[in-house]
């Protein structure tokens, strides 16, 4: 049982170019997160999709794209990096029913944007 | 608009000393609560949850914490802290609402003393 795994762990950009992280789930979980992580900000949500087939705009949305794949695959597109896209992101899944709120995290993607 | 905040951003504790970090929530109705630790470069682990019930509420590595409803609190603690305990400290909230959205606070840095 893996959890959550996220590709890759680490990444270089130039400003302009565009990449998509992957991140899937072996937990069988309806809803499924992308967050960032920056120094003294907390998690700040991006986007999520509440089950298969549905996706929301979180807090911070602009300029990325997500596509939840199938149940176990939700995948974070940049379209053109900028250097203020440079942070630590991290997907994250959970049940999304009453009672079952935790969200179990995976191991974080560590973007830079020169 | 709900909120959650950790008043302390760095905290030093001696080893074997008890800890006790603060979270301040705002939210109406009755709150689902989290702690969550993460280490240096790692995702974010679920130390414990509070839904409803026993106030105490325990967790793993002997965390436990206490919703006060006065307060609008829920302050993580540990009698006797080890070394491995040096790490990040989330506190979260449920969104209100059908979604299982998480609201984090900015967190909380321990730092363990020899």
């Amino acid at each position: 049982n893996a959890g959550v795994t996220q590709t890759p762990k680490f990444q270089v950009l130039k400003t302009g170019q565009s990449m998509t992280l992957q991140c899937a789930q072996d937990m069988n979980h309806n809803s499924m997160y992308w967050y960032r992580q920056d120094p003294g900000m907390g998690l700040r949500l991006i986007y999520y999709s509440a089950s298969e087939g549905t996706t929301d705009k979180g807090e911070v949305p602009n300029g990325y794209n997500v596509s939840r794949l199938n149940k176990r695959e939700f995948s974070l597109r940049l379209e053109s990096a900028a250097p203020s896209q440079t942070s630590v992101y991290f997907c994250a899944s959970s049940q999304g029913l009453a009672r079952t709120y935790e969200q179990y995290f995976g191991p974080g993607t560590r973007l830079t944007v020169t | 608009a709900q909120s959650v905040t950790q008043p302390d951003i760095h905290i030093t504790v001696s080893e074997g000393a008890s800890l006790e970090l603060r979270c301040n929530y705002s939210y109406g109705a009755t709150p689902y609560l989290f702690w969550y630790v993460q280490s240096p470069g790692q995702g974010l682990q679920l130390l414990l949850k509070y839904f409803s019930g026993d106030t105490l509420v325990q967790g793993i590595k002997g965390f436990e914490a206490e919703f006060k409803r006065s307060q609008s609190s829920f302050n993580l603690r540990k009698p006797s802290v080890h070394w491995s305990d040096a790490a990040e400290y989330f506190c979260a909230v449920k969104r209100g609402g059908s979604q299982g959205n998480l609201i984090f606070g900015k967190g909380t840095k321990l730092s363990v003393k020899p």
